[in-house]
């Protein structure tokens, strides 16, 4: 199973700043996805980061708040955009070759004030 | 839109008991289903998975049904640890735009009381 890490693992951020996440897969991996996990919730699939080509977003997620990134078959990152309260949240990155086994990273739990 | 259903929300059992956590689906055409464990912050991990060419699949104390017809699927997990003590989610595979993504349950806690 591929090996996923996640920096920042955690950080407080000011309401109007943006944060940038960053995963990385030990190994080559196909597909990269991105989760929303609030407190005590289930994981809300934000967004798929296809490699050589712009990310795919699931309903209720835009690129403008939610840019991402994927340069290579290892990497990708999550940026929250101009942030409110309400993004606090943890956010989880997620690899796998096909989509449906997928190996979670550790998660970046973040604050806003 | 796809979804997927969880129950029970939790599940309070006591050590060495049985505990058992049923899932529904809706996309009939869903071919994968997942389990993830995730303790007290910690990431989810997975812990067995089925895939709907069988009915069912063991792994030592756990093993998960599928019955495709009815379009549910069961995590059962035998002689119940206190470390088994975490969060349980379910998830199925859809097909959408060209590749595959998980739909998630809602998550079940479970609690082993020594």
């Amino acid at each position: 199973s591929a090996v996923i890490s996640q920096k920042p693992s955690r950080d407080i951020c000011q309401r109007g700043t943006s944060l940038t996440i960053q995963c990385q897969v030990d190994s080559q991996v196909t597909m990269m996805f991105w989760y929303r996990q609030q407190p005590g919730q289930s994981l809300t699939l934000i967004a798929t980061a296809n490699q050589g080509s712009e990310a795919t977003y699931e309903s209720g997620f835009v690129i403008d708040k939610f840019p991402i990134s994927r340069p290579n078959l290892t990497f990708s990152t999550l940026t929250v955009s101009n942030m409110s309260p309400e993004d606090s949240s943890i956010y989880l990155c997620s690899a796998g070759d096909s989509g449906e086994t997928q190996y979670f990273g550790p998660g970046t739990r973040l604050l806003v004030l | 839109g796809e979804n997927v259903e969880q129950h029970p929300s939790t599940l309070s059992v006591q050590e060495g008991d049985s505990a058992v956590i049923k899932c529904t689906y809706s996309d009939s055409a869903s071919n994968y289903f997942p389990w993830y464990k995730q303790e007290l912050g910690k990431r989810p991990q997975l812990i067995i998975d089925i895939r709907s060419n069988v009915g069912e699949k063991k792994d030592q104390r756990i093993a998960v049904t599928l019955n495709k017809t009815a379009k549910h699927f069961s995590l059962h997990i035998t002689e119940t640890q206190p470390e088994d003590s975490a969060v349980y989610f379910c998830a199925a595979s859809v097909l959408s735009g060209g590749y595959n993504k998980l739909i998630f349950g809602a998550g079940t806690r479970l609690a082993v009381h020594p």
